[in-house]
Formats: structure tokens, sequence, C-alpha cells
């Protein structure tokens, strides 16, 4: 059963800095990844999907890439800004079967102004 | 249409009614989800349907939660005896099957309260 996993739960930065988030996941056996962001009682927003043979994606000042292998995502966020803040979530659709779509539960930041 | 469709936006409903939750995803999109978020929580899959067919239900909490698609297209999630801890967020996304990307798209989500 493919388990995802984020970390840090929460992330408070101020104004400009540069940071990482991490998604992790137990089965490698996987056909994309995906990156969401949720603001406050809206739904999600796609930012990025990685296919399994790519290493990283890019748009804007995020960049996401993929360590499929080791079962590791990162989501790259410079020079972060106050509009950035939102809960961020990886979400990973296995290879096999009907290609199931497993969540991690998200991380919650704050960019400070 | 553009985007996916949820409604009602908003529905409070008394302990015991019966609520009906409507999607319309994305024209042509094959695959349709069904999550639940509750307060400050993650997401919790509900079902999933390819097609007008239902391959995986494992996430549907308890008999009282039924849901069908048909055409191929606009989905309804029912929920029977409504109970208090069915309140939530109830988010609907769907994407293309097979194809390029395989991008999720969510909607803005219906939610619910029980009072």
């Amino acid at each position: 059963k493919q388990e995802v996993t984020q970390i840090p739960a929460a992330l408070s930065v101020p104004e400009g800095e540069n940071l990482v988030l991490n998604c992790s996941f137990t089965d490698s056996a996987i056909y994309n990844l995906q990156w969401f962001r949720q603001d406050p009682g809206k739904g999600l927003t796609s930012l990025l999907l990685i296919q399994s043979s790519q290493r990283e994606q890019t748009s804007g000042r995020l960049n996401a890439s993929l360590d499929k292998s080791s079962g590791r995502s990162t989501l790259y966020i410079a020079a972060s800004q106050p509009g950035d803040s939102a809960t961020y979530l990886c979400a990973v659709r296995d290879s096999g079967g009907y290609q199931k779509v497993t969540f991690g539960t998200g991380t919650k930041l704050q960019v400070i102004p | 249409g553009a985007g996916v469709s949820q409604s009602p936006s908003n529905k409070v409903t008394e302990k015991g009614k019966d609520v009906e939750l409507r999607c319309d995803p994305i024209s042509g999109h094959t695959a349709l989800y069904w999550y639940r978020q509750s307060l400050g929580q993650g997401l919790e899959f509900l079902i999933y349907f390819q097609g007008n067919s239902a391959p995986d239900k494992s996430g549907l909490p308890s008999d009282r939660f039924s849901a069908e698609r048909t055409g191929g297209s606009v989905s309804t999630l029912t929920i029977q005896r409504t109970q208090q801890e069915d309140s939530a967020v109830y988010l609907c996304a769907s994407s293309l099957q097979g194809a390029l990307g395989n991008t999720i798209y969510f909607g803005e989500g219906s939610w619910l309260t029980v009072v």
C-alpha cells in the first residue's frame, strides 16, 4: 500500500527566503507525482506534475524534483512571497492497477512579510 | 466545461437527512475521484470512477455513502441519514486516463455542515 509523507507539517519563513518542501513515498512504482497548493476554504490548484521518467519540472519560482528510486520529491520555492502562504500537498499516482492516486497530509506554509 | 464544477458549494443539513452532492468533471475526462477533507485534516479518498464503473470504492466510510456516475460524465455522491461526523468538504477531481500527463484537476468542493 502506497504511503505518502510530507515533512515538515508546518513551516514559517520570512519573505524573500528560498525554501524546500519534502515529500516521500514508500512504493517507487509510480506513474507520476503532482504538487498542489490549497488556500484556506478553497479546492486544490495544480502546480507541477512530474512524470516518472523526469527528474524535475520548473514553473516560475517553483522547481520540483523527483528521485523515484529513493522515493522522494522536493518542491523548491525561490524568493518566497506572502502570497505563497498556503498548504502544499503532493500526490503520487501508482503505475500499476488503475493508477491509484495517494495524497500526502500537506505542509502548511506561512510567509511572513 | 472549463473546469471541474461542484454543487452545492455549501450545504447545511439536519442530522438524519439525506444529501446529494454533484460533480461535473472536465469534458472528456474519464477518471473521476471523490475525496473528503475534514477541518484541518488531509484528503481522505472515497471512490474512484473510470467511465461509469467504480473499480475502487474502498474509501467509502459506511453503507450510508454511495456514489454513481452516468454517461461517463456527471457524478453524484449521496449520504443517507447524515451524522455530525459527516461534516467536511467533499472534493471532486477528474483527469484523463492513459493520456499525456494525467494531471488531476479539482473542483472548489462542497462544504457540508450537519447540525
